[in-house]
Parts: structure tokens; sequence; C-alpha cells
């Protein structure tokens, strides 16, 4: 079973709107972490934002916000004003932090295309 | 600040020839060092792992192997390329803890004829 689903292979929002990347994910380890990243073209990896099974309140980072809903195990991230250099592909990700080694499984993706 | 550097960005090789792909930290001590593999419009396939020096793990069985000579030194390597091995190769680190964030590197596109 997918660990890590993203169900949207691409995106599409005009400049300065707000746009939602959906994730759910699969565990059933009480104890895990959320990762989002962005891959550009040029294909460096840049972390985004991170959020805790545990954590209270939703992460927020700048323009980044991550919707956590623990009982429906999604894990959507979203941006909001969204800019031209936004233009990426943006991964989910998880770590189950009850196993022995902290790795993470990676979603497969969703490509996000801002146009002007 | 802790910078991450991955050589060569770019590499075309023959079926059959050796590979040595290099990842190295600077800024941090004992990082924890990652190689993933990227195929083409896929997500990322974990491959190897490292917790300290000489200490290696394999996620997947597959022709390639690594080995951690120094503490901040990761490297990927092949005795015999397979075309199966084309793909972008990223090399991340990170530092134990509650969160443990991983941070990549600019990563190796490898493409094998």
């Amino acid at each position: 079973a997918q660990k890590i689903t993203q169900t949207q292979p691409g995106m599409f929002v005009q400049e300065k709107e707000a746009v939602t990347l959906d994730c759910t994910y699969d565990t059933s380890d009480p104890s895990y972490g959320l990762f989002w990243y962005k891959q550009p073209s040029s294909g460096e990896m840049i972390f985004l934002i991170y959020q805790g099974s545990y954590d209270q309140q939703n992460a927020t980072e700048g323009r980044y916000s991550l919707n956590f809903q623990k009982a429906r195990k999604s894990a959507n991230l979203v941006i909001s004003a969204s800019q031209l250099g936004d233009s990426a592909m943006y991964f989910c990700a998880m770590r189950e932090e009850g196993t022995g080694f902290q790795k993470l499984v990676f979603g497969t993706g969703t490509r996000l295309l801002v146009s002007p | 600040s802790q910078t991450i550097h991955q050589w060569p960005a770019t590499l075309v090789q023959p079926v059959g020839s050796p590979l040595s792909l290099e990842c190295t930290v600077e800024g941090t001590s004992n990082p924890n060092l990652y190689w993933y593999r990227q195929a083409a419009g896929r997500g990322l396939q974990l491959l190897f792992y490292s917790v300290g020096i000489g200490q290696i793990s394999s996620e997947v069985p597959q022709n390639l192997s690594a080995s951690r000579p120094q503490d901040r030194q990761f490297i990927l390597s092949s005795k015999k390329l397979l075309l199966s091995d084309s793909g972008f190769y990223l090399c991340a680190w990170s530092v134990s803890g509650r969160i443990e964030t991983q941070y990549f590197g600019p990563g190796t596109r490898l493409l094998v004829l």
C-alpha cells in the first residue's frame, strides 16, 4: 500500500492566488513527521515545511502552511499569494519514527504551474 | 551554515563502465547521509543511508554500492553500469534529532548509453 499519496499530477494557479496541494498518508505509527519539498527544474529538493504528528497547531512558514487533518490522515500544503517562481514539482514525504531508522518515504509529486 | 556539494553535475557513461559520484557536506559533524535516485517524472527512491564512517545500509538490492570514507563524504559507485541506472541522483544529510529534516544537494544527472 502507498504510504504517501499525491492524487494531483498537475495543478494550475494564477499569480497571486492561493493553491492547495493534496497529500494523504498511511501509517499505524502514532509518532511520525510530515514534510513538503519543492523541486524546481534545476532538480534540487528544497525543504519547505514540517508537521509533527503531535503538533497541536498547523505548521506555517511564510507563504506556506500545512493543513493537517490527523483523523483524515491528510497533510495538504497551502501556498498563498502564488508567485511565478512557485512553478515546480512538490513532494510530500513522511517519516515514521517508530522504525529503527528514520527514513523518508516520498509521494509521486504534484507539478504546479503558476501563470501570469 | 551547512552546505552540501555533489559532483559531477552531469555524467554520460557507456553501459558497463564504472561509476563514482561524490557528495560532501560542510558545516556539520557526524551527519546522517543518504543517496536517492529519481527516475524521470517519478518520486525519490532511497538507495543507501549511513549513520557514521564505514556504516552503510542498503535499501534496494542493485549493482550500486556506497561508501563513507570520511565523516562528511559519501560516495556512490558501480563497477559496471546498466541502462537502468540512468536517473537523477540526490545526496542528502540530516542531523539526528526529533525532527531530523533532510537537506538535499544539487544532484547528479546520469545518462547511461
